[in-house]
């Protein structure tokens, strides 16, 4: 079935500097993809989504682009602030029926 | 989108007692799913709440631990049943929107068994 690889964290920057979390996916076809974020104590929010490839999401300053040459969907922010400190989810769907699956998470904390 | 709530937001139980959780959509949707998220860990999905019939199960996961109920298309409950310490978990309760892949998410239960 189709799955995700993300990078480890936790990942620390320094306000304003520049973030990028790696995920790469294998799927059949070229489903759409996601980036959640989960702030701490709450639930998953949907960050950003591509539906096709070379698409391009974006929300609230982060950006990922589709790119089925390299099969990432790597998340980037030019200049994060501690707000961003979060928990930032890679996700596609797999096995019919609307689901989803998960990749591991990056923690991401951003100090003053 | 959806909004969503749940209860309880947490709770500390005994081992072998069961906790029902419940989630609420403000709207009807179609599909509904249950997740678990150990601590530090990336979501598991449990089932998929289906309304009218009995819940889908993943591997991993049966009916008597988990019993999910599904009485309408804007409520669902998860029981975890017989708690054991390796329960404790944040239990997350989404929903999918027809025609597209998104899913929104409830704030999370977080349970704790001692």
């Amino acid at each position: 079935g189709n799955s995700v690889t993300q990078m480890e964290g936790p990942v620390t920057l320094s306000e304003e500097a520049f973030l990028t979390i790696n995920c790469t996916y294998t799927a059949t076809g070229y489903p759409s993809l996601f980036w959640y974020v989960q702030y701490p104590g709450e639930g998953l929010q949907l960050l950003l989504k591509a539906t096709k490839a070379d698409d391009k999401g974006s929300n609230k300053g982060f950006e990922a682009t589709y790119r089925k040459e390299t099969t990432s969907f790597h998340l980037e922010k030019g200049s994060v602030q501690v707000s961003d400190s979060a928990v930032y989810f890679c996700a596609l769907p797999t096995g019919g029926g609307n689901k989803l699956t998960f990749g591991t998470g990056t923690q991401l904390k951003v100090e003053l | 989108s959806a909004v969503i709530s749940q209860k309880p937001s947490r709770d500390i139980c005994q081992r072998g007692t069961s906790l029902t959780i419940q989630c609420q959509v403000d709207s009807q949707v179609t599909m509904m799913f249950w997740y678990r998220q150990q601590p530090g860990q990336s979501l598991t999905l449990i089932a998929t709440a289906n309304q009218g019939s009995e819940a889908t199960y993943e591997s991993g996961f049966v009916i008597d631990k988990f019993p999910i109920s599904r009485p309408n298309l804007t409520f669902s409950t998860l029981t975890v049943s017989n708690m054991s310490p390796e329960d404790s978990s944040i239990y997350l309760c989404s929903v999918g929107l027809a025609g597209n892949y998104e899913q929104y998410f409830g704030p999370g239960t977080r349970l704790t068994v001692t």
